[in-house]
């Protein structure tokens, strides 16, 4: 199998706090991970790669020092909103890689919905 | 810049009825294309194809890629209402990085 988790799957905070979402694949090693951002009613928008053991590299238009991304093993990549506003509320949503018939497939976990008040 | 564009945007229709769903691609360097189904959480993986003209089924669902024209299509036959959902179609450009389209909402009426 190939599943992926988030924690939390929902997280409400106050504007100007920062959250932490983790992301983990459970039972396959995932050198890369990926971090998109949905607004309701648009598409998945990527956001970050992240490889492990190295600095994740980031999509034009995405602050780095806002997301702050670590890969820290194999299993697990975090995903840091700092500071967070109103504005960057939001489903986000990783997906971890594996290579599977030949190919590196992405499996997604199940989101987690950021809501900043 | 690498883009995917879905059609239409929304559609409604009847339990039983046929849909087609579309997916166009502007592309540098196309690996795969993917079709995605997603409810209220993340997208589930429908269907990756890679080679024009070859038919990929699951059930009532059917996806074909035409790499000459830049695109590829969703068939649901005899639709269910569990089959309402945004559908996503997302293209690899071979960097492992998915690039996805605005996605189509379709919604079945009993």
């Amino acid at each position: 199998g190939a599943v992926v988790s988030q924690h939390p799957s929902r997280v409400i905070c106050k504007s100007g706090t920062s959250v932490k979402i983790e992301c983990r694949s459970l039972d396959f090693q995932a050198t890369t991970m990926f971090w998109y951002r949905q607004f309701p009613k648009q598409s998945l928008m990527l956001m970050a790669t992240s490889n492990e053991g190295s600095k994740a590299t980031y999509e034009q238009g995405v602050e780095k020092d806002k997301f702050l991304i670590n890969h820290a093993s194999l299993t697990l990549s975090t995903l840091t909103v700092t500071s967070a506003h109103p504005e960057d509320s939001s489903f986000y949503i990783c997906s971890a890689s594996k290579l599977a018939g030949g190919y590196n497939e992405q499996f997604f976990g199940p989101g987690t919905r950021l809501t900043v008040l | 810049e690498d883009k995917v564009v879905q059609s239409p945007l929304s559609l409604v229709v009847h339990e039983g009825d046929t849909v087609t769903l579309n997916c166009s691609y502007e592309v540098t360097n196309f690996r795969s294309l993917l079709w995605y189904k997603q409810e209220k959480k993340a997208p589930t993986f429908l269907f990756m194809l890679t080679s024009s003209g070859i038919e990929k089924k699951s059930g009532r669902l059917s996806s074909i890629l035409d790499k000459k024209e830049l695109s590829s299509i969703l068939n649901i036959t005899a639709t269910q209402t569990g089959d309402s959902a945004i559908y996503l179609c997302a293209v690899n450009f071979g960097n492992e990085k998915l690039t996805f389209g605005t996605g189509t909402r379709l919604t079945i009426i009993p």
